[in-house]
């Protein structure tokens, strides 16, 4: 079945130094791929998107890049604040013949900022 | 234009009981789908509501039941409820009824079972 794997957490930083969050993932098809961010007692926000091979998504100073050849969506930020302290979801989407879509998640990464 | 809304917030229940959760989509999205989240099994896809059809369901019992009214709002039912039901229930709602779309989640009902 369709899949996602995330670095283990949590990942503590100092602030202002460099972010990546590894993703990859396993499908059966050709997938759109997904950065979710959830703060403390929130919901999920979403992040960024790829919808095919070598698009970048960015927002925010986050950026990640759809690796079709290493099945990869990894996550970085140049410069981290202590306001990205978050569990970060990377995710896939399918949307098959019949419209049918789900999203599937990989565990998450704490990410833990220090001032 | 207004988020994804869900209410409640937060519910205490009982073993044994039974609860609905509500969720309005965003204005103009068609597809609702519900998802749990726990810390040991992470988040979870329980189905997918588009208009007024469940057309994908994930693996959990029959005891979670959904649907979506004319107007693209959704319900979740869960009967019976066990310990294990205890997590953050997430509603997130989609504008396409094909492709790619991104789906935008509401704030979620946390659930505990008592």
């Amino acid at each position: 079945g369709d899949s996602v794997t995330q670095m283990e957490g949590p990942v503590t930083l100092s602030e202002e130094a460099f972010l990546t969050i590894n993703c990859t993932y396993t499908a059966t098809g050709y997938p759109s791929l997904f950065w979710y961010v959830q703060y403390p007692g929130e919901g999920l926000q979403l992040l960024l998107k790829a919808t095919k091979a070598d698009d970048k998504g960015s927002n925010k100073g986050f950026e990640a890049t759809y690796r079709k050849e290493t099945t990869s969506f990894h996550l970085e930020k140049g410069s981290v604040q202590v306001s990205d302290s978050a569990v970060y979801f990377c995710a896939l989407s399918l949307a098959l013949d019949t419209g049918r879509r789900a999203l599937t998640f990989g565990s998450g990464t704490r990410l833990q900022v220090q001032p | 234009k207004a988020g994804v809304t869900q209410t409640p917030r937060y519910l205490i229940k009982t073993r044994g009981q039974q609860v609905t959760l509500s969720c309005s989509p965003i204005s103009g999205h068609r597809s609702v789908s519900w998802y749990q989240q726990t810390p040991g099994q992470g988040l979870q896809f329980l189905f997918e509501y588009f208009s007024e059809t469940q057309r994908n369901k994930g693996n959990f019992p029959g005891r979670f039941s959904g649907r979506q009214f004319s107007n693209s709002r959704s319900e979740m039912n869960v009967s019976t409820l066990e310990l294990g039901d205890s997590a953050l229930y997430l509603c997130a709602s989609s504008t396409s009824d094909r492709g790619r779309g991104e789906q935008y989640f509401g704030p979620g009902t946390r659930l505990t079972v008592t």
